[in-house]
């Protein structure tokens, strides 16, 4: 598509449930990232993945968090068992870095308009 | 504790000031980048800069890289109510490809 897209822009669930977030990056871009983003705080990185490489989970706060990547193209971020510290809004970003064209400082992150979750 | 620190973290002021916001760090970057975020919308990229001592100009905002790449500005000239938004900075790392780092931004309000 044009953009990045994510789904649902808004998701308000109970204390201890799961939650599923999508998110549609740009056409042919291989390189996508979950950010977290608090009130007051800047974006915190939780997963890249570049290709059919294996992600990078390093940003990963807990073992309640997951995230995969089908077919190069749509990836999908979930928590189980949420608690209310993981109220945030969720961002993605594509990217068309790969590793084999090159320079890695020059290619920014189109970003999506992101998933704000709410865990009552 | 953020690595790259931001200030101010808010700022307002009437249409056709000046202002300067910035960006520092300990930590030397191989690029940094300024994006703009809207509420209710992802950031966008404004600039990238990777060379020491650079600027870079986009209409009426000027970027700079500090020269020992730790750190960088943002000068807005004239500021208009659309310039209103948070202005993030963002990092990268010297080696791997996914050490981005952002700052906690500046939250600039234009009054018109």
């Amino acid at each position: 598509g044009a953009g990045v897209s994510q789904s649902p822009s808004n998701k308000v669930t109970e204390k201890g449930k799961d939650v599923e977030l999508r998110c549609d990056p740009i056409s042919g871009h291989t390189a996508l990232y979950w950010y977290r983003q608090s009130l007051g705080q800047g974006l915190e990185f939780l997963i890249y993945f570049q290709g059919n490489s294996a992600p990078d989970k390093s940003g990963l706060p807990s073992d309640r968090f997951s995230a995969e990547r089908t077919g190069g193209s749509v990836s999908t971020l979930t928590i189980q068992r949420t608690q209310q510290e993981d109220s945030a809004v969720y961002l993605c970003a594509s990217s068309s870095y790969s590793r084999a064209v090159g320079d890695r400082r020059k290619y920014g992150y189109t970003f999506g308009s992101g998933t704000r979750l709410t865990v009552v | 504790t953020q690595l790259l620190e931001q200030s101010p973290q808010f700022l307002s002021i009437q249409e056709g000031e000046n202002l300067t916001v910035y960006c520092n760090s300990s930590s030397v970057f191989s690029s940094l980048q300024w994006y703009r975020q809207e509420p209710g919308e992802g950031p966008v990229l404004l600039v990238t800069v990777v060379t020491g001592g650079e600027v870079k100009k986009l209409k009426r905002l000027t970027f700079q890289f500090g020269d020992a790449r730790k750190d960088s500005s943002l000068h807005i000239t004239a500021a208009q109510p659309g310039d209103t938004g948070l202005y993030l900075c963002a990092g990268l790392g010297p080696k791997n490809n996914n050490d981005m780092r952002f700052g906690a931004g500046t939250r600039l309000t234009v009054k018109p």
